[in-house]
């Protein structure tokens, strides 16, 4: 089974401090995703990498920027955190063109 | 717009009792439409795909049916558990081909299965 591990569980971070998510999977998968979800919004896509080194903005990429030095990890990360960021992340990764697995999820409460 | 929409938003429902979700979508071009489950604190997990061409697809006690045509979407819970409570995301798939896919959420239905 693909495993996508996020690093976190749960996360408490100070407005203005920088906040670095981390994810892995582990079946070599391409496509890696970073979303939050927040209630009533559903599931928007902050941002996505189709390979190693490469990324690009989705829905709501501002105040985020990310990372993929290698093609196992996609890093997501808060320059400089704000409340309004307090949320639930979730990453995913594929092949591309195939299913979504996501991870358990990062809730961060930005304080 | 593409939207997905979900209908109820919660739902309560006594254990062994059956249910269906329903999700109407407005999405173009169309690839494909999946129901993910999503217990509190934890991320979606796939209960089934469908493509243009499927009307139904069971997965245990899950069935899934899709009406391209009307585009309406529908999760059939049969015998409901207690296990069952939880949060069902319909997802939709626009179609810009192979990897580029745009996901579409829908809001989800909460699922209260009570004893």
């Amino acid at each position: 089974d693909v495993k996508v591990t996020q690093s976190s569980r749960y996360l408490v971070k100070r407005t203005g401090e920088k906040v670095f998510l981390e994810c892995v999977q582990d079946m070599d998968h391409e496509n890696m995703f970073w979303y939050r979800q927040d209630p009533g919004l559903g599931l928007r896509l902050i941002y996505f990498s189709y390979d190693v080194k490469m990324k690009e903005k989705g829905d709501i990429p501002e105040g985020y920027s990310v990372s993929r030095e290698k093609k196992e990890r996609f890093s997501l990360i808060l320059e400089s955190a704000s409340t309004n960021q307090t949320s639930m992340y979730l990453c995913a990764s594929r092949l591309p063109g195939g299913w979504y697995t996501f991870g358990s999820g990062t809730r961060l409460t930005v304080v | 717009k593409n939207q997905v929409e979900q209908s109820p938003q919660s739902l309560i429902i006594l254990e062994g009792k059956n249910c269906t979700l329903q999700c109407n979508y407005t999405v173009s071009p169309f690839s494909n439409l999946r129901w993910y489950k999503q217990d509190t604190g934890r991320g979606p997990v796939s209960l089934t795909i469908m493509t243009f061409s499927e009307n139904t697809k069971s997965n245990g006690r899950y069935t899934a049916t899709l009406d391209a045509d009307t585009k309406q979407s529908s999760l059939h819970i049969t015998a409901s558990q207690l296990s069952d409570s939880a949060s069902y995301i319909c997802v939709v798939s626009q179609n810009y081909g192979g990897a580029t896919n745009k996901l579409i959420f829908g809001t989800g239905t909460l699922l209260a299965v009570q004893p």
